[in-house]
């Protein structure tokens, strides 16, 4: 079972706020992703990291940021929500091992009203 | 680039009914093949992996096999069960080393 956590899990808020989703992992993985998905499904990679001090854009563009100063840390920020923002956003990391499988947080669905 | 092409849904089935999801893939060299289930409400859980040609993943009762001469990975399972109803997810992981998703089964099991 993984061991990796998001908070909130769901999160109501207004255009304009500046937000921060929170993602930890317990597992010593270097590797950590942020995914966005979509009502229809489909999940795109907006950021990822392969260790501290080290982040990059995914293959779709993003208004947010992240961050990666802690091995088992890997916040997410939105400086002004908007309504386009509303979404589900999963975490994950992994392993490096045989397929370098990845682990799924629970999700953070977030609502910009 | 990578790509994969997941069967599309919504699928009904009844309970003790076969099933399989179809997943064929576009990739460069040997990709490690996943797939993946959402159940409602949660984030995606890993339901079995094969990281070569011919390898067989299995779990809960779910089996995929790795075929390269056919570039698929389809997922089978011969007695569903109403548990079973989540969104299923086809994926490979390339020399990228990022894993590209299909696009997610939908799969509706009912009593």
């Amino acid at each position: 079972e993984a061991d990796i956590y998001q908070t909130p899990r769901y999160l109501v808020i207004g255009t304009g706020k500046k937000i921060t989703l929170e993602c930890s992992q317990t597992m010593g993985h270097d590797k950590m992703y942020w995914y966005q998905q979509d009502p229809g499904m489909e999940l795109h990679l907006i950021h990822y990291s392969y260790g501290v001090n080290s982040t990059e854009k995914g293959d779709l563009s993003s208004e947010s940021t992240v961050s990666r100063i802690r091995t088992e840390h890997f916040p997410l920020t939105l400086e002004s929500a908007r309504p386009s923002h509303t979404s589900q956003y999963l975490c994950a990391s992994s392993d490096g091992g045989a397929g370098d499988t990845q682990y799924f947080g629970p999700g953070t669905r977030l609502t910009v009203l | 680039g990578n790509s994969v092409t997941q069967m599309e849904g919504p699928v009904t089935l009844s309970e003790e009914a076969f099933l399989t999801i179809n997943c064929t893939y576009t990739a460069t060299g040997y990709p490690s093949l996943f797939w993946y289930v959402q159940y409602p409400g949660e984030g995606l859980q890993l339901l079995l992996k094969a990281t070569k040609a011919d390898d067989k993943g299995s779990n809960k009762g779910f089996e995929a096999t790795y075929r390269k001469e056919t570039t698929s990975f389809h997922l089978e399972k011969g007695s569903v069960q109403v548990s079973d109803s989540a969104v299923y997810f086809c994926a490979l992981r390339g020399s990228a080393r990022q894993l590209t998703f299909g696009s997610g089964t939908q799969l509706t099991v009912l009593p």
